[in-house]
């Protein structure tokens, strides 16, 4: 089955410095990849995601990149605010249905 | 607000009892999805319902059941509980094929003493 994995675990960075999550998967034939922000005590919020016929895609300060090839996709968030404090999930959808596979999440703390 | 709605937000309950969790989906959605989320574990998919019908299971364990009624709420029951079921549980709902977001509720805290 699908498996994936997320890097780094935690990630600190200066507030309006970008910080970069990476994640790679293992089903060549997964087709969809949502990133997900954890606020303490909340669900996961989709903030944005990539189908497989995309290489990259941007929505204001956050952009996703996807390496077919390579098998991995990252998050990019670029002018970062201490609101954007959280941990962050990628996933897969596995090809065979339509539930996600998750990362194992990233801390990401924004230094004022 | 993603929309989704679940209930009760906290449970506290002893071992070997049964709960039963509650979800409403986004309106218009079909699908529910529920999902477990332990430190140790990540957030594991458990089990999707479309339109009232099991669609795919994941994780979950024989004592945990889920069904998705006609106004297509959905309820996740767990029984026969133990401590390590101490968890989140989170559903999320999706609209009809080829809509592949997921937008999550709240979650309940389930603690198992």
């Amino acid at each position: 089955g699908e498996n994936v994995e997320q890097h780094p675990s935690t990630l600190s960075v200066q507030e309006g410095d970008s910080a970069v999550i990476k994640c790679t998967y293992s089903d060549s034939a997964s087709n969809y990849f949502p990133w997900y922000k954890q606020e303490l005590g909340k669900g996961p919020q989709l903030i944005i995601d990539i189908r497989s016929n995309v290489g990259e895609k941007k929505d204001q300060r956050i952009a996703v990149t996807l390496n077919k090839t390579a098998k991995h996709f990252s998050l990019h968030i670029t002018e970062t605010q201490p609101e954007d404090s959280a941990v962050y999930f990628c996933a897969a959808k596995a090809h065979y249905g339509q539930n996600f596979v998750f990362g194992p999440g990233t801390r990401l703390s924004v230094l004022p | 607000d993603s929309g989704v709605t679940q209930t009760p937000k906290h449970l506290i309950t002893a071992t070997g009892q049964r709960v039963t969790l509650r979800c409403s989906p986004r309106s218009g959605d079909l699908s529910v999805y529920w999902y477990q989320q332990s430190l140790d574990q990540g957030l594991q998919f458990l089990i999707q319902y479309y339109n009232g019908e099991e669609r795919a299971k994941g994780n979950i364990l024989e004592r945990f059941s889920a069904q998705q009624f006609p106004d297509l709420h959905s309820e996740l029951n767990l029984s026969s509980l133990e401590l390590g079921d101490s968890a989140l549980y989170f559903c999320a709902s999706s609209g009809g094929t080829g809509s592949y977001e997921q937008y999550f509720g709240p979650g309940t805290r389930l603690t198992v003493t």
